[in-house]
């Protein structure tokens, strides 16, 4: 199975500052044929179900604001929140779709300092 | 509107089954994947397996540490998914979710989940 590790496993962002997320994965996520990474990023609220933010590494689902951006390829990749809010206070997961068992990330916790 | 409902958790003994089900509406759903998740107390999600779709021979896949004890079938005609979880451990214990996808995309509608603890 393809193993993600994300780092850290928490941060404290004061409100207006960016939080960038790593997430890492045991092999590549690019598919050769069609030139795209098989990673998305959730977002999970408390009580909540995890809700989709970013498909292909880094293109956003429709209604997530813009302060959220995807980076990366292959085996490297980070989520970034240009100027946290309050809203965003959640736990972030990564998560591969490359292979036919699709395994997630431990999860990161983003507070607000 | 997209609608993933589950049901059928509660309390369980260690080694016993238990038959988790999925309704869905608002979608096509033999053009869907369905894939079930879950999430201990206070821990992170673990994807634990899914159902294809119709073009894909509603072929299914397993995580390993549920693999030959949980079963996940589809009956069209209800537009439901069932896992069916036997041999159950204390470490099954968790909130089950089920998921959308298509071929080769993520998760992008959830239910809001149904609790299942395994305990003596």
């Amino acid at each position: 199975d393809i193993v993600m590790t994300q780092s850290p496993d928490s941060l404290a962002v004061s409100l207006g500052e960016r939080a960038t997320i790593n997430c890492k994965s045991s092999q590549s996520l690019l598919y050769s044929s069609s030139n795209k990474n098989y990673l998305a990023w959730y977002q999970q609220k408390a009580g909540q179900p995890p809700k989709l933010f970013i498909s292909w590494a880094s293109t956003r689902e429709t209604g997530v604001p813009d302060r959220f951006s995807g980076s990366g390829s292959g085996t490297d990749f980070t989520l970034t929140i240009s100027s946290l809010q309050a809203e965003d206070v959640a736990v972030y997961y990564c998560q591969q779709y490359y292979s036919n068992t699709r395994t997630f990330g431990q999860g990161t916790k983003v507070e607000i300092k | 509107e997209v609608q993933l409902v589950e049901s059928g958790g509660g309390l369980v003994q260690p080694g016993g089954s238990l038959r988790l089900s999925c309704g869905v509406s608002g979608f096509t759903f033999s053009d869907h994947y369905i894939a079930w998740v879950r999430q201990a107390p206070g821990k992170g999600l673990d994807w634990v397996g899914l159902t294809r779709n119709k073009a894909n021979g509603y072929t299914t896949e397993y995580a390993a540490s549920v693999k030959g004890r949980f079963t996940i079938s589809r009956d069209d005609s209800k537009n439901s998914v069932y896992l069916q979880m036997n041999s159950l451990e204390t470490e099954d214990t968790a909130v089950y979710y089920c998921a959308r996808s298509i071929t080769a995309y993520p998760f992008d509608y959830w239910g809001q989940g149904t609790l299942v603890t395994v305990s003596s």
